[in-house]
């Protein structure tokens, strides 16, 4: 099984910097997925890591650390319309993917 | 090119009812899976259906059940639903074959509401 860990809650003012963390324990990893969702839609796709390190695609980056189970999503910039769940999703095995409960973000003038 | 579609938007039954919620996949994808997401929670796993078989199943009872297609296409269905059936459901469609990074996308999803 899988255990997914992230704040509940964050809020980050215009313009700013704000890092998402996720945790997980899984027992097949096979990689891990970033995606959006505003309310009332659905997710969006943002990044996926497999390997250690750091990828950045624009404002978003995402890194990932197997060893210690660890990844955190950096938005730069922040403007008013990333405020949105920040769901963080493990993919164990051929394709099954565990979301955890998402990071709701506030983003303030 | 279609995106995945689901129908309908929105449903609401009382409690004992049985509902049918349906899913197209994105164009060229052959795999479906289907999501639970309870208001403020992500979404929950439910199974996922490839070559017309589920493949995989999450931690739900059997009154939740599926089908697919030989177009893809998918429908779960839900029996004797209880008030905390009521949540968005996602379907997301992928290509089984594709590498691992290709992640699934999803459908607008459907709001079933029980009463």
């Amino acid at each position: 099984g899988q255990n997914i860990d992230q704040p509940t809650e964050m809020t980050a003012t215009e313009g700013a910097i704000v890092q998402i963390n996720c945790t997980y324990q899984t027992s097949g990893f096979n990689g891990l997925f970033w995606y959006q969702q505003h309310a009332g839609e659905a997710p969006t796709f943002l990044s996926y890591n497999v390997l250690d390190g750091l990828e950045e695609k624009g404002r978003f980056s995402s890194f990932l650390s197997r060893s210690k189970g660890y990844s955190y999503l950096l938005l730069k910039e922040l403007q008013m319309k990333d405020s949105a769940s920040y769901l963080c999703a493990v993919k164990e095995g051929y394709q099954k993917v565990t979301f955890g409960t998402g990071t709701k973000l506030q983003v303030i003038p | 090119d279609a995106g995945v579609t689901q129908s309908p938007t929105h449903l609401i039954k009382t409690r004992g009812q049985q509902v049918t919620l349906r899913c197209s996949p994105k164009s060229g994808h052959d795999t479906v899976s289907w999501y639970q997401q309870a208001l403020g929670q992500g979404p929950q796993f439910i199974f996922q259906y490839y070559e017309e078989e589920e493949r995989q199943r999450g931690n739900f009872p059997d009154r939740f059940s599926g089908h697919q297609f030989p177009n893809y296409s998918s429908e779960l269905n839900v029996n004797a639903l209880l008030l905390g059936d009521s949540a968005l459901y996602l379907c997301a469609s992928s290509l089984r074959a594709t590498a691992s990074n290709q992640p699934q996308h999803f459908g607008d999803g459907t709001r079933l509401s029980i009463l």
